[in-house]
């Protein structure tokens, strides 16, 4: 099956400082990736898509300038939460669209902003 | 607006017996729906869609979901379940208002006892 990796897994960082997250599509190009945010306990909610070659589609409420997107090619999209701060602690994941419907998703990436 | 309903946040079911995670949905044209298991600390993982066809849709793991158009629901079904079902699964729907967005539900978390 698609297989979508995130890395790292797991990061802690100083506040301030900001955080590169990658999602890669292994074994196939995705033109359309998706990144979620999920709190313990809860779904995931929607940040952004990113669409490879163009600017990403921000979900309402979410800062662009805050969590850059980058989806430089067909299997590579990146996420960077710049000068992070404890309440941008999360687990964040990605998705990736191989064809018609179904979303592959990354095992996602624990972010702790101390 | 699309929206997906999960009412129960916890279901507890005895290794052996069936099991039934409920989902309704409401959405406007066709609705594409989906169901998503997700392990402790990873991303989530494909169980089943349903597009159209047949209304009882097989998906992996042994699990099936019946699609019911009258009452707007998607419950997610196993016949036997197992400890190792134990996890967090969520029902999601695609946004038709124009991309490939999916709206996920809150979750229900399945116990299974041994």
């Amino acid at each position: 099956g698609a297989v979508v990796s995130q890395h790292p897994s797991r990061v802690i960082c100083k506040s301030g400082t900001s955080v590169k997250i990658e999602c890669r599509s292994l074994d196939f190009q995705a033109t359309t990736m998706f990144w979620y945010r999920q709190f313990p306990k809860q779904s995931l909610m929607l940040m952004a898509t990113s669409n490879e070659g163009s600017k990403a589609t921000y979900e309402q409420g979410v800062e662009k300038d805050k969590f850059l997107i980058n989806h430089a090619s067909l299997t590579l999209s990146t996420l960077t939460v710049t000068s992070a701060h404890p309440e941008d602690s999360s687990f964040y994941i990605c998705s990736a669209r191989l064809q018609g419907d179904t979303q592959y998703f990354g095992p996602g990436t624990r972010l702790t902003v101390l | 607006a699309q929206s997906v309903a999960q009412p129960e946040d916890q279901v507890n079911v005895a290794e052996g017996n069936p099991l039934t995670v409920k989902c309704t949905y409401s959405v406007s044209g066709n609705p594409y729906l989906f169901w998503y298991v997700q392990y402790p600390n990873r991303g989530l993982q494909f169980l089943l869609k349903y597009i159209t066809g047949d209304n009882l849709v097989k998906g992996s793991y042994g699990f099936e979901a019946e699609f019911n158009k009258s009452q707007t629901s998607f419950h997610l079904k196993k016949p036997s379940a197992l400890v190792s079902d134990s996890a967090l699964y969520f029902c999601a729907v695609r946004d038709n208002t124009g991309g490939f967005k999916t709206i996920f539900g809150a979750g229900t978390r399945l116990f299974v006892k041994a």
